[in-house]
């Protein structure tokens, strides 16, 4: 399995606290990404990173923000958490010119009340 | 900007009768295709994927998909389901062309497998 840690796996937080989701991988992959999965919407695509300090808006970007300083972390903040953002998080990485695919970390499940 | 459209939400299947998942994706000089399956409450875990070369691909599970450049299509299929594949299944695009690497992902279709 790949090396994908996402902390914390679990959180219920307050609307209008802000968040931080932490995706640490130890396979020196140059591409990390966070998608959100919500039924009947699949995997969107929120930001990605194509390298340290190198990042970009995906598919539904409103509301959060990134940051990679180091190549293994990459961070999803929610700066003012709402309820529409209540979903299971997932952190993935990739290095599409060799093995091509996205290893997925396990999920953080977020909870906004 | 890439998609992938999968028409199918759900699909219920008798075991050990074949199924087919359809997914078509918008046009792309260069594509990477994927297919994901996520168990109950489980995490994502490749199927197969297509990056180049022979256009039938084979996974795990039994499974394989065909890429289709001129229907834009990247169909999952397998020849007799099990009770044990009742799961979500994902069909994914990256635009390797664009250099920029985004995998972009349809809304999934549910497979049931009855006994």
């Amino acid at each position: 399995d790949a090396g994908i840690t996402q902390s914390p796996r679990h959180k219920v937080t307050e609307t209008g606290t802000p968040v931080t989701l932490r995706c640490h991988q130890t396979e020196n992959h140059r591409y990390m990404y966070w998608y959100r999965q919500d039924p009947g919407h699949g995997l969107r695509l929120i930001h990605y990173s194509y390298g340290v300090k190198d990042t970009d808006k995906g598919e539904v970007s409103d509301g959060y923000s990134v940051s990679r300083s180091k190549t293994e972390d990459f961070l999803l903040t929610l700066e003012s958490a709402t309820s529409s953002q209540t979903s299971v998080y997932f952190c993935a990485i990739s290095d599409p010119l060799s093995t091509g695919e996205l290893f997925f970390g396990e999920g953080s499940r977020l909870t906004v009340l | 900007a890439q998609s992938v459209t999968q028409l199918d939400s759900q699909v219920p299947v008798f075991e050990e009768a074949p199924v087919e998942l359809r997914c078509n994706y918008s046009s792309s000089v260069s594509v990477y295709l994927f297919w994901y399956v996520q168990y109950p409450n489980q995490g994502l875990q490749l199927l197969l994927k297509y990056l180049s070369g022979s256009t039938l691909v084979k996974g795990i599970n039994g499974f394989e998909a065909e890429f289709n450049k001129s229907q834009t299509s990247f169909h999952l299929r397998k020849p007799s389901v099990h009770i044990s594949d009742t799961a979500e299944y994902f069909c994914a695009v990256s635009d390797g062309a664009s250099g920029t690497y985004k995998y972009i992902f349809g809304t999934g279709t549910r497979l049931k497998v009855l006994a």
